[in-house]
């Protein structure tokens, strides 16, 4: 059974730094490219980062670029995503999601970790 | 970026109603395209990929169709727990954009 585990989120600071972990197991974790996409409370879904398989090749969103850093250690099966410089409008739900088979959207979620920004 | 469109935002619909939303892409995307059904509180389930492929397990009455900039998702009898919010999402390029979303509600 796939899962995917995120780390506990939190309240920080704005201009304070937080990196979320995704613990997966039940799949070849090194095979498939991984996503982390986040849901401020009552809005829709914005699609932050994904890294490829080998971690060799990585996208963000334009909102994050230079600020959030994705990256992944095949050998311990994780997924991160370091956040620096956070602003207020970074508070978010933060879901960690899985590359389906050969451009199948994002087929594994997980349950989700709120990072709360303010002073 | 490629901006992805949702039409309705949200309508109300009665169990056993065919309905139908509306995702428009601001440039072609061929059929890289998933839907997602979101219920409140949960993470999004992948219901269509590929623009009309189910995934494993999603029922039949949900079905999918389009290609280069306008798809549609199509629930050919409302069920009670199919009252959620869907999303679509481009996955052709980078930043891989979702729709606003629709919410399907009960009228």
């Amino acid at each position: 059974e796939v899962q995917l585990l995120e780390s506990e989120g939190g309240l920080v600071q704005p201009g304070g730094s937080l990196r979320l972990s995704c613990a997966a197991s039940g799949f070849t974790f090194s095979h498939y490219a991984m996503s982390w996409v986040r849901q401020a409370p009552g809005k829709g879904l914005e699609w932050v980062s994904a890294i490829s398989a080998s971690g060799g090749n990585t996208y963000y969103a334009d909102s994050v670029k230079g600020r959030f850093t994705i990256s992944r250690d095949n050998f311990k099966n994780t997924l991160y995503l370091q956040m620096n410089s956070l602003r207020a409008e970074d508070t978010a739900v933060y879901y960690c999601a899985k590359d389906g088979e050969a451009a199948r959207g994002l087929d594994y979620w997980g349950q989700g970790t709120l990072v709360t920004v303010s002073s | 970026a490629i901006r992805m469109t949702q039409s309705p935002s949200s309508f109300s619909a009665s169990t056993g109603d065919r309905v139908t939303i509306t995702c428009r892409a601001s440039q072609g995307i061929s059929s890289y395209l998933a839907w997602y059904q979101q219920k409140p509180g949960k993470a999004p389930k992948l219901l269509i990929y590929a623009a009309s492929t189910l995934q494993t397990g999603v029922p039949s009455r949900f079905s999918g169709s389009g290609s280069g900039t306008d798809f549609t998702l199509t629930i050919s009898s409302l069920q009670s727990e199919d009252f959620a919010t869907y999303y679509c999402q481009q996955y052709y390029s980078y930043p891989r954009t979702f729709g606003q979303g629709t919410k399907v509600e009960i009228k």
